[in-house]
């Protein structure tokens, strides 16, 4: 199976700031990596897939980069609504089995 | 737009069967492209795949589930179900149904999931 590890697993910021967190596959993926929301009560909501591509109505401040191993999900001008939610990646490169990452919680300084 | 929605009962005894249904509205489980699938989350914790079914039957599934999951798919009524058995308390979790894309293989929409307990 391959493993994906998020870092960090917890980041604290304000409105405004610039965050970026971190996602590695145990073994290359090419850019086959998507990013998800998920808020409290709520069911994941997918961001960005491809590694880089940007889900139709995702706002154009999160934006995802990688290929290979290592990805990142950058989140510009944090939002109020950017907070208290964990950030998941998920890799679709094998589907035996799809794997994600453990998430990531972003909360609020 | 697609939308999912999960259903079945939120209280399973030990040892019994989960049975849980993911009823489609807004586009047809027999669309070509597209798989359907099942994911779990443990109370606090991360995301599992569990399996997810194309329309004309075949399956895939998460290794450590297969000998107790089936997952079927029922075109007529635009549905697709999840049978898991001789569950244990390791099976308490969120269930959610989502849409898997064939290629790229991202999970979209998801429904907003159903909270099963397995608990005498």
């Amino acid at each position: 199976d391959i493993q994906m590890t998020q870092s960090p697993s917890s980041l604290s910021a304000s409105v405004g700031d610039r965050v970026t967190i971190t996602c590695r596959a145990s073994q290359s993926i090419r850019n086959y990596l998507n990013w998800y929301q998920q808020k409290p009560g709520n069911a994941p909501k997918l961001l960005i897939y491809g590694a880089s591509t940007l889900q139709s109505g995702v706002p154009s401040r999160f934006t995802g980069s990688g290929s290979g191993t290592d990805f990142t999900l950058t989140i510009s001008s944090l939002q109020p609504e950017d907070f208290a939610t964990y950030y998941y990646c998920q890799q679709s490169f094998s589907t035996l089995p799809i794997t994600f990452g453990q998430g990531t919680r972003l909360e609020l300084k | 737009q697609v939308q999912l929605q999960e259903s079945g009962p939120g209280l399973v005894k030990p040892s019994q069967t989960l049975s849980l249904t993911c009823s489609v509205s807004g586009g047809s489980v027999s669309s070509d492209g597209y798989y359907w699938s099942w994911i779990r989350q443990h109370p606090g914790r991360g995301l599992e795949w569990i399996g997810y079914i194309y329309y004309n039957g075949i399956t895939y599934y998460n290794a450590p589930l297969k000998s107790r999951l089936s997952i079927s798919v029922d075109t007529s009524k635009n549905q697709f179900s999840l049978t898991l058995r001789s569950v244990t308390a390791a099976d308490t979790a969120m269930y959610y149904c989502a849409r898997l894309i064939n290629w790229d293989y991202y999970f979209d929409p998801w429904g907003q999931g159903t909270l099963v307990t397995v608990s005498s």
